[in-house]
């Protein structure tokens, strides 16, 4: 149980395209998923909390224009990022919660050209 | 605020050895403690977690952590490693009380390498 899928896998974009990245709970319901960033050899930055049903809550220093995230079901939340630059490539990993609990997608991998 | 501390880096080992990685954490609120392990090019498993109740957890793979409050840490611990336990751990610590929006502190991570 507890299984947690991402999709892509893995991407690469032209500089200033928008790349979507999704982050599904597969046998479990999620009101809360989260967003990360992780820089090779580093630990997970957190970037945004995903509501379902409401506004994403950023973490300082995240630009939400430029990380848009939408969580319209229990099961789903996107990240989009948008107008990717090469500095954006990174692999963006979500959570989902259930109880107390924080279960790990496999990551997505971008790379902006 | 919640803080991890994760003093190794990196922990040499060679395999069938015992090894122990180190984790202490700092918090004015009870804690929800949390070891994943990443293995390269993928997300976080959980390995295993202490909410409430016994201070020895016992996860996956053989495993195992103990909280101690009084001397604020979390380590983790397996009697002997195998070659395919080389990986990066990964520390977590979240206020507890099951609060839906609490956020995971992670520490910086230690490398397991185990050597044959």
């Amino acid at each position: 149980g507890a299984v947690v899928s991402q999709h892509p896998s893995w991407v690469i974009c032209k500089s200033g395209t928008s790349v979507k990245i999704e982050c599904r709970s597969l046998d479990f319901q999620a009101t809360t998923m989260f967003w990360y960033r992780q820089f090779p050899k580093q630990s997970l930055m957190l970037m945004a909390t995903s509501n379902e049903g409401s506004k994403a809550t950023y973490e300082q220093g995240v630009e939400k224009d430029k990380f848009l995230i939408n969580h319209a079901s229990l099961t789903l939340s996107t990240l989009t990022v948008t107008s990717a630059h090469p500095e954006d490539s990174s692999f963006y990993i979500c959570s989902a919660r259930s109880g107390g609990t924080q279960y790990f997608g496999p990551g997505t991998r971008l790379l902006v050209l | 605020a919640q803080s991890v501390t994760q003093l190794d880096s990196q922990v040499p080992v060679f395999e069938e050895a015992p090894v122990e990685l180190r984790c202490n954490y700092s918090s004015s609120v009870s804690v929800y403690l949390f070891w994943y392990v990443q293995y390269p090019n993928q997300g976080l498993q959980l390995l295993l977690k202490y909410l409430s109740g016994s201070t020895l957890v016992k996860g996956i793979n053989g495993f195992e952590a103990e909280f101690n409050k009084s001397q604020t840490s979390f380590h983790l611990r397996k009697p002997s490693v195998h070659i395919s336990d080389t990986a990066e751990y990964f520390c977590a610590v979240s206020a507890g009380g099951g609060g839906a929006t609490n956020k995971l502190i992670f520490g910086t991570g230690t490398l397991l390498a185990v050597q044959p």
